[in-house]
């Protein structure tokens, strides 16, 4: 099926270690975006990307950066994690017929 | 900045009841809305998209309102059934064009009960 597959599902790092999450689309999408979600803070833009060759900070973006390798796919890395890192991490893509989410990286940092 | 709030943050209902998710936004320069589903420990799931220009959507037992100048969405779900049961988001898109950001409320967790 169509949609934004997210790798990895589930990752524990220690504090100061490196990682990237990584985002790939099929739906031949421009935009595409990294979210993180806590409870009781909704989900909260991190970076976005316009079109391939373009990124933008969001709300959130200290501690984090990205590359939008191609159009297909939009790559998040953590330099070094800290616990207020602990979160959900959403990929997402989007045109004018709204968006599309993954499924999700759900990202432990002890 | 806009600001979505979504009330109430929890319900719970009997199985066959209708009911009603409300969104309210501050910024009423929306190019569309969209609600979402989330089940526990998965993503999100779209449900119904309206447009700026639209007043509602259907899609099922699904009807979403939009009334853009009073800042106010609302989700009515007939016939409530346990498989409903989930987190029901609501997130506003507030520039035209395809770079634009959603900025989402925190949810109501809906529970309906046999």
């Amino acid at each position: 099926n169509a949609g934004v597959t997210q790798t990895p599902k589930f990752q524990v790092l220690k504090t100061g270690q490196s990682m990237t999450l990584q985002c790939a689309q099929d739906m031949n999408h421009n935009s595409m975006y990294w979210y993180r979600q806590d409870p009781g803070m909704g989900l909260r833009l991190i970076y976005y990307s316009a079109s391939e060759g373009t990124t933008d900070k969001g709300e959130v973006p200290n501690g984090y950066n990205v590359s939008r390798l191609n159009k297909r796919e939009f790559s998040l890395r953590l330099e070094s994690a800290a616990p207020s890192q602990t979160s959900v991490y959403f990929c997402a893509s989007s045109e004018a017929d709204g968006y599309t989410f993954g499924s999700g990286t759900r990202l432990t940092v002890v | 900045k806009q600001e979505v709030t979504q009330i109430p943050a929890a319900l719970s209902v009997p199985e066959g009841e209708n009911l009603v998710l409300n969104c309210s936004f501050t910024d009423s320069a929306i190019y569309n809305l969209q609600w979402f589903r989330q089940d526990p420990g998965k993503g999100l799931t779209s449900l119904l998209l309206i447009q700026s220009s639209q007043r509602e959507q259907t899609s099922g037992r699904l009807n979403a309102s939009l009334d853009k100048s009073s800042g106010r969405s609302t989700l009515y779900i007939a016939a409530s059934q346990p498989g409903d049961s989930a987190t029901y988001l609501c997130a506003v898109r507030s520039l035209a064009g395809t770079a634009s950001k959603l900025t989402f409320g925190t949810g109501t967790r809906l529970q309906v009960t046999l």
